[in-house]
């Protein structure tokens, strides 16, 4: 079955630089990918997705990356603030006209001041 | 706006109870699932439901079972709890044929004793 890796586990940045979590999955046949982040005592919420005919998609200070040869894509936050501060998760949705998402294990981002 | 809610925020039962966790959903989505939540495993998937009646296992349905007898309300049974169930639990939804986006619920803390 599916699998999503997700890496680094623990994240820590200076405010205003960047950061950058990666995943990779396993299945060809994945062809959409959104990435949820989780804020202390609060539910996963969707900030961006990213489906398998795009390669890069941005939304103000974030964007996602696809790489579908190497079989794995990224988040990547510019300026980070200290509301950044929270869970990210990467999934993969695990074929062609399911519903199922595999998530990956996490990345604790922390923005220090 | 979509409203996605759990019975209970905490909850603490003993060993070899059965404990009920419920969900309920306000925007006429098909799909439902319940998700465990443990530090360094990410969100996995215990079970999911396309439609009223209608179920799947997940990655983890060992130990649970589910309930689909309303369109917006999706029942996660722990027939015999155990201490190894003592997990962060989410619920989530989404439309068929929609944007993919699953929506979350607050979550219910389960401790086992």
């Amino acid at each position: 079955g599916e699998n999503v890796e997700q890496h680094p586990s623990t994240l820590s940045v200076q405010e205003g630089d960047s950061a950058v979590i990666k995943c990779t999955y396993s299945d060809s046949a994945s062809n959409y990918f959104p990435w949820y982040k989780q804020e202390l005592g609060k539910r996963p919420q969707l900030i961006i997705d990213i489906r398998s005919n795009v390669g890069e998609k941005k939304d103000q200070r974030i964007a996602v990356t696809l790489n579908k040869t190497a079989k794995h894509f990224s988040l990547h936050i510019t300026e980070t603030q200290p509301e950044d501060s929270a869970v990210y998760f990467c999934a993969a949705r695990w074929a062609e006209g399911a519903q199922k998402l595999v998530f990956g294990q996490g990345t604790r981002l922390t923005i220090n001041p | 706006d979509v409203k996605v809610t759990q019975s209970s925020r905490y909850l603490v039962k003993r060993t070899g109870e059965k404990v009920f966790l419920e969900c309920v959903q306000d925007m006429d989505h098909e799909n439902m699932f319940w998700y465990r939540q443990d530090p360094g495993l990410g969100l996995r998937l215990i079970y999911f439901s396309y439609d009223v009646k209608m179920k799947e296992k997940g990655d983890i349905p060992e130990g649970y079972s589910v309930s689909r007898e309303k369109k917006e309300r999706f029942s996660l049974i722990l027939e015999s709890a155990s201490t190894n169930q003592t997990s962060m639990y989410l619920c989530a939804s989404n439309l068929s044929g929609g944007t993919y986006e699953q929506y979350f619920g607050p979550g219910t803390r389960l401790t086992v004793t």
